[in-house]
């Protein structure tokens, strides 16, 4: 059972341009979280997912970021017009269906962006 | 709304050494809590969790934390320290009520072992 799948690890981008985060859940999960780590800071939630909803967005920045979690393929976190700020760690977790019994996410190696 | 206070950004220990890494949090409602280790350029490894029940939680390495309500603490330890330990350790809490595993976490502890 393959773990939270990442793609890229590292991604270089230009002011102004976008970028596309990918994140694939493990078998079974159908509940997706995205978190930013900035620089000498701990992990900030960004959005919480489900298949085709959007169920808590109140850590997303108001502009230029978005997610989705399509009914088939990975859930994508886009980042348009990039700036230096956006540079950071952004993570992605999974989890099943929560009860008391599964309250734990389990997360990706990260995606590592750099505006340049 | 809920927060992790980890005190110290750093800790030094010898190997051999106890390793105490601190965390506070604070919670309207009754919290889950939880410990994650983060090797550099690594995602994020649970090491420990607490839900309910037992308030001194065993985990993965030789980790384990205590919940003390009163105190609003959960502490991390180890009784003897390891090179292979040094990492940047996380303690996180989510509702336990929200229906889902939406984490706060803190602003993290890098723990350094020296020979």
């Amino acid at each position: 059972n393959a773990g939270v799948m990442q793609n890229p690890r590292h991604l270089v981008r230009r002011r102004g341009q976008e970028a596309r985060l990918r994140c694939s859940p493990m078998k079974g999960h159908s509940h997706v979280y995205w978190y930013r780590q900035l620089p000498e800071e701990g992990l900030k939630f960004m959005v919480y997912l489900q298949k085709e909803n959007i169920i808590d967005e109140s850590g997303m920045p108001k502009e230029r970021f978005s997610a989705e979690f399509p009914k088939e393929g990975p859930s994508i976190l886009r980042i348009q017009q990039v700036v230096r700020g956006d540079s950071a760690a952004y993570f992605c977790a999974s989890s099943p269906p929560w009860d008391r019994r599964n309250t734990e996410a389990f997360f990706g190696q990260g995606t590592r962006l750099t505006v340049v | 709304a809920q927060s992790v206070t980890q005190l110290g950004s750093h800790v030094s220990v010898s190997e051999g050494a106890l390793v105490l890494l601190r965390c506070n949090y604070s919670s309207s409602v009754p919290p889950y809590l939880f410990w994650y280790v983060q090797y550099p350029n690594q995602g994020l490894q649970l090491l420990l969790k607490y839900t309910t029940g037992a308030t001194l939680v065993k985990g993965i390495n030789g980790f384990e934390a205590e919940f003390k309500k009163s105190e609003t603490s959960f502490h991390l330890t180890k009784p003897s320290a390891h090179m292979s330990d040094a990492a940047e350790y996380f303690c996180a809490v989510s509702d336990s009520r929200s229906g889902y595993s939406t984490l706060t976490f803190g602003k993290g502890t890098m723990l350094l072992v020296s020979p």
